[in-house]
């Protein structure tokens, strides 16, 4: 069965660094979002993705994030300057078509740490 | 304020028994709606889901009910086994063009021996 899959599995970085957490949607798929879910929380909205933008952002995607399509299978979220508050798991999940239609299935995560 | 949220954080059931975990939603424009199953460690894992034009589902060994009027769903599992242990969400989509899915806290399903 077709899986989200993400690396690394663990990213330990520092404060003001850049960090990019990688996603590869399964295949078939049009739709790409991020989440996050900090330790003992609901999983949070970030952004969905679709035809090589963004369709929708929650507030807590500010200027610090971005997302990336730069290929015909990976998709990324970059976080320019990490900071303590950024630690926590980042879900990438993938649809045939919008949320509204169809199940979001997600992949194993990536904690980050920021120290 | 949340928009969907769980009665219980913690539900304890005998092997064999049958589950029922609950979820309030507070938004009546949701229209779709879907329960993630999420083990330690890993991501949450899509179960079943339902849309607002229906009242009632099954899949396998799992029924999800819901119900408008109160704005309540609900997620049965039946014959519960240990790899039934984990935490499930509820999750909605609020209608109006929203890709993203806003998510409950999570009840804890501990299966007891």
């Amino acid at each position: 069965e077709p899986e989200v899959t993400q690396t690394p599995s663990h990213q330990v970085t520092q404060m003001g660094q850049e960090v990019i957490l990688r996603c590869v949607p399964i295949s078939n798929h049009l739709y790409f979002y991020w989440y996050r879910q900090i330790l003992g929380q609901k999983v949070e909205f970030l952004v969905s993705f679709y035809n090589n933008e963004i369709s929708e952002k929650s507030e807590i995607f500010d200027d610090q994030f971005s997302v990336e399509r730069p290929d015909g299978s990976n998709f990324t979220l970059k976080i320019r300057s990490t900071k303590l508050e950024d630690s926590a798991m980042y879900f990438c999940a993938s649809s045939p078509s919008s949320g509204r239609a169809l199940a979001q299935y997600f992949g194993p995560g990536t904690r980050l740490t920021v120290t | 304020g949340e928009s969907v949220g769980l009665h219980l954080p913690t539900l304890s059931v005998q092997e064999g028994d049958n589950s029922i975990i609950n979820c309030a939603y507070s938004n009546s424009a949701s229209d779709y709606f879907i329960w993630y199953k999420q083990e330690s460690g890993k991501g949450p894992q899509f179960i079943i889901d339902i849309r607002s034009n229906m009242d009632k589902r099954q899949g396998q060994r799992v029924t999800v009910l819901l119900n408008k009027t109160v704005k309540h769903l609900s997620l049965q599992i039946a014959a519960t086994q240990p790899g039934d242990s984990a935490v499930y969400f509820c999750a909605e989509n609020m209608g109006g063009g929203a890709d993203g899915l806003t998510f409950g806290k999570g009840t804890h399903l501990i299966i007891q021996p």
